[in-house]
């Protein structure tokens, strides 16, 4: 099984919807990271959090919001979703420590009509 | 913020040739790390380079770190079809608490 899972894989939905993208581990890690990624850009940090009690904001915090429900759960959530944050979601963990090297999901394929 | 600049974009290769990519950033980097995105899935960790002018070998993949701790390269020698993707540098900020990744370079490979 994976350790980083991500649901669902691919979602398309109208302008103005509310949705949310899920994010589960198994690997025990405290960080877990939301990033949005866009051709050519590379991958944005959009929010994280370190802990249960502590969420940060990225690059691209607008118009998204977060949930750290668990230690093992990170929910990323479009209030009021537009045509440009159609983009590929990457969720992402790491351990407290060194090296601090990055756990991606698969993805989630997000369209905004 | 910090910015990391990647270049090239985009690279063809013949299989058998080298590439390379390279990593520049106008300030002291803390560290670096390598990433590779295959076509349809996800980053995977490669390596992370933290000494000045730290050489790393992977097979046929070399990282470097600049002596100034600028920039960063990766190379690949004599380049296979399953060297395909995407190849991200990432910089950990000065707290310790965020990657910023670069743009990326999309490599492909004739065969």
């Amino acid at each position: 099984d994976a350790d980083v899972t991500q649901t669902p894989r691919n979602r398309i939905t109208k302008t103005g919807k509310r949705i949310m993208l899920e994010c589960s581990q198994t690997k025990g890690h405290d960080r877990m990271y939301w990033y949005r990624q866009d051709p050519g850009l590379g991958l944005r940090l959009i929010y994280y959090s370190f802990d249960v009690k502590d969420i940060n904001k990225g690059e691209i915090s607008d118009g998204y919001s977060v949930s750290r429900q668990a230690q093992a759960k990170f929910s990323l959530s479009l209030e009021s979703a537009i045509p440009n944050q159609t983009a590929l979601y990457f969720c992402a963990t790491s351990s407290r420590g060194l090296p601090w090297e990055q756990y991606f999901g698969p993805g989630t394929r997000l369209t905004v009509t | 913020g910090q910015q990391v600049m990647q270049i090239p974009q985009y690279q063809h290769v013949q299989e058998g040739e080298d590439f390379t990519t390279y990593c520049n950033s106008s300030t002291t980097l803390s560290n670096i790390q390598w990433y590779k995105q295959r076509p349809g899935g996800h980053p995977v960790f490669l390596i992370q380079l933290v000494k000045s002018g730290e050489v790393k070998k992977q097979k046929r993949l070399t990282f470097q770190f600049g002596e100034a701790k600028k920039n960063s390269s990766l190379h690949i020698t004599a380049t296979q079809t399953t060297d395909v993707g995407t190849y991200f540098c990432a910089e950990k900020d000065n707290a310790g608490n965020m990657l910023t990744f670069g743009g990326g370079t999309r490599l492909m490979v004739k065969p």
